[in-house]
């Protein structure tokens, strides 16, 4: 199956700094990939819908300033914690399906981001 | 707008057995897809199986099956032969069909959380 890339697996950062996430579709192209967010023992929450070369599509809520997200290539989205709070730590998920295929998106391995 | 519910938070199998999970969802719409994707402890998200709402067969792959009611809007999962490597969160998902008007996004239920006990 299609193999989607995310990087770093885990992240500690200090308070107030920023923070990148790494999605990477590495066999096929996307158009389109989205962001989630987990917390422990809970569902997956749509953060927001990542376009390439378009603006993001962010779900009520979440703070477009705070998590800015690039699509710059049809193979790699990015998610930036900008100013990062201990409150942001969390479990943050990316998925991409094949811009050819309709079928099921693909998920990457997820990043656990701990601020401290 | 569409909503997934899993009203089981969780579940216990014996090994060998067989054990099924719930799932409804409610849409207007008359195209859409559902999956079921496990969660291990990893965290990783795998899919488990998908299924087409214009097929009437259910999905089946290996061990697990669906049994898919479109018009009792249920969906839910059976996985046979219970090994222990089947012990996850199990997520219930709906997508519309793309050209239904609807987002490409996947809606998820609350999970279940499956444990299988030797």
């Amino acid at each position: 199956g299609a193999v989607v890339s995310q990087h770093p697996s885990r992240v500690i950062c200090k308070s107030g700094t920023s923070v990148k996430i790494e999605c990477r579709s590495l066999d096929f192209q996307a158009t389109t990939m989205f962001w989630y967010r987990q917390f422990p023992k809970q569902s997956l929450m749509l953060m927001a819908t990542s376009n390439e070369g378009s603006k993001a599509t962010y779900e009520q809520g979440v703070e477009k300033d705070k998590f800015l997200i690039n699509h710059a290539s049809l193979t790699l989205s990015t998610l930036t914690v900008t100013s990062a709070h201990p409150e942001d730590s969390s479990f943050y998920i990316c998925s991409a399906r094949d811009m050819w295929e309709n079928t099921e998106a693909f998920f990457g391995q997820g990043t656990r981001l701990t601020v401290v | 707008a569409q909503t997934v519910t899993q009203s089981q938070p969780e579940m216990s199998v014996q090994e060998a057995e067989t054990v099924t999970l719930s799932c409804t969802y409610d849409t207007s719409e008359s195209d859409y897809y559902l999956f079921w994707y496990k969660q291990p402890p990893s965290r990783q998200m795998i899919l488990v199986i998908r299924q087409e709402a214009y097929k009437q067969q259910n999905a089946t792959e290996n061990r697990f099956s669906v049994n898919f009611q479109k018009a009792a809007k249920s969906f839910s999962l059976k996985i046979s032969d219970s090994q222990l490597g089947d012990a996850a969160m199990y997520f219930c998902a709906y997508r519309s069909a793309l050209g239904q008007g609807g987002s490409e996004k996947l809606v998820f239920g609350k999970g279940t959380k499956l444990t299988v006990n030797p």
